[in-house]
């Protein structure tokens, strides 16, 4: 089946040690996205490739970024993870359209000791 | 800017119809999604209004009201299985690949 894959499924990192998340897609959509979630709130856009074209959005910590090596992945990674960065990070992925949904990947659950 | 306003919390009985509402205010609009999550799972498509009025898949229907800037997801026959978060999204302005999502609804269903 076609799907979005986030490895792993739950993360555990150390105050300030660097930590990359994974994404990969079989779907061949144009767009990724990574999303921040905490806990009862809403998902946060940090960024997302249309294609290799990457879009950052203006509030997104410098500490966050991310890399597109294909179309089928793409990688957050946080530099310097701090007690505030502890969330559920999803990606998802679309054609691109107006009115195409997200498939969103399972997430990974990122704690900071 | 871009803001879209959802009750935080909803209760409903099992067999029961209810109604999540959606306010939004935008730049530019686009049209209205609507996503269900299960605690501890990703979001999942439900169903995006681009025209005002209703669209139905099954037990879930959407609708869009452009001139009030309201939308809403009706929920029928509710089962317990239906318990989860449902956030209404819409498109940036300016950048239609990606969507800005609502606050959020967290829907109880109760037997």
């Amino acid at each position: 089946d076609a799907m979005v894959i986030q490895n792993p499924r739950y993360q555990v990192t150390q105050f300030g040690k660097p930590v990359t998340l994974s994404c990969s897609q079989t779907l061949n959509h144009n767009v990724m996205y990574w999303y921040q979630q905490k806990s009862s709130q809403a998902p946060k856009l940090l960024f997302h490739y249309y294609d290799k074209d990457f879009n950052n959005e203006a509030d997104t910590p410098d500490n966050f970024q991310s890399r597109r090596p294909n179309t089928s992945f793409c990688f957050l990674d946080i530099r310097s993870p701090g007690l505030g960065d502890a969330a559920m990070y999803l990606c998802a992925t679309s054609r691109g359209g107006t009115g195409d949904g997200y498939t969103f990947g399972s997430g990974t659950r990122l704690t900071v000791v | 800017g871009q803001s879209l306003e959802q009750p935080s919390e909803v209760t409903a009985v099992e067999g029961a119809i209810v109604q999540i509402n959606c306010t939004y205010q935008t730049s530019g609009f686009y049209g209205l999604s609507w996503y269900q999550q299960h605690d501890g799972g990703a979001p999942t498509f439900l169903s995006y209004n681009a025209l005002d009025g209703l669209e139905e898949t099954g037990r879930f229907s959407s609708f869009l009201s452009r001139s009030d800037s309201y939308g809403y997801l009706l929920l029928q026959e509710l089962q317990m299985k239906d318990s989860a978060s449902y956030f209404c999204a819409a498109p940036v302005s300016g950048g239609y690949q990606k969507v800005t999502f609502g606050t959020g609804t967290k829907l109880q269903v109760i037997p």
